[in-house]
């Protein structure tokens, strides 16, 4: 049963430090998003990439968020530094783009509190 | 500009009464809709979607939409609704045709609450 994974599950760090979140698409989709999701914002599409390729990352902060693909089996979403307004938990999702037909599938999430 | 609205934070329903939660959007061309429901502390889970063909469109559990080009919606029903289907729904369309990127365009979701 093929599924996103997403590590670690959940982060507790201090204002100021460096996080790094990992997500491992399903084999074979050619699309990967993060998300991120808040009470207040709801959900937000952060960044996404076509066949490891940065295609939007406008929903992002800049200054201090970078989303990666290094591989076609991992992509990478690092916060530095992180402020306690990054509080949320982040999606990963990935899937088939073949005409838009498909849909994406999530992984778990990765909860982020930063103190 | 391409949109997705949820008029309702939250609805309420008895439990084996039928359910509606309601989705309208708004984008140019032809649109790719998608229902995604979320149990707490877990991921979005694909319910239904529809692409083309009938309007009436069966997924998951039970659920079925009802694609209305003419009012721009896609609600989103269940003829008996179960205290297990108490999450949070989502609604998202994607553009279709050429230049399309993969993305979906999320509304701010729907509470469902179904009461024994």
């Amino acid at each position: 049963d093929a599924r996103v994974t997403q590590t670690p599950r959940h982060k507790v760090t201090e204002m100021g430090q460096e996080v790094t979140m990992r997500c491992q698409p399903i084999l074979g989709h050619n699309t990967v998003f993060w998300y991120r999701q808040t009470m207040m914002q709801g959900l937000e599409l952060l960044a996404y990439f076509r066949n490891r390729a940065p295609l939007d990352d406008s929903g992002m902060p800049k200054d201090r968020f970078s989303a990666e693909m290094p591989d076609a089996t991992l992509a990478t979403l690092k916060i530095q530094p992180s402020e306690p307004r990054d509080s949320a938990v982040y999606f990963c999702a990935s899937g088939l783009l073949a005409g838009a037909r498909n849909e994406q599938f999530f992984g778990p999430g990765t909860r982020l509190t930063v103190l | 500009a391409q949109s997705v609205a949820q008029p309702e934070d939250q609805v309420n329903v008895a439990e084996g009464n039928p359910l509606t939660v309601k989705c309208t959007y708004s984008v140019s061309g032809n649109p790719y809709l998608f229902w995604y429901v979320q149990y707490p502390n877990r991921g979005l889970q694909f319910l239904l979607k529809y692409i083309t063909g009938d309007n009436l469109v069966k997924g998951s559990y039970g659920f079925e939409a009802e694609f209305n080009k003419s009012q721009t919606s896609f609600h989103l029903k269940k003829p008996s609704a179960l205290v297990s289907d108490s999450a949070l729904y989502f609604c998202a369309v994607r553009f279709g045709g050429s230049g399309n990127t993969g993305k979906l365009i999320f509304g701010q979701g729907t509470t469902l609450q179904v009461k024994p």
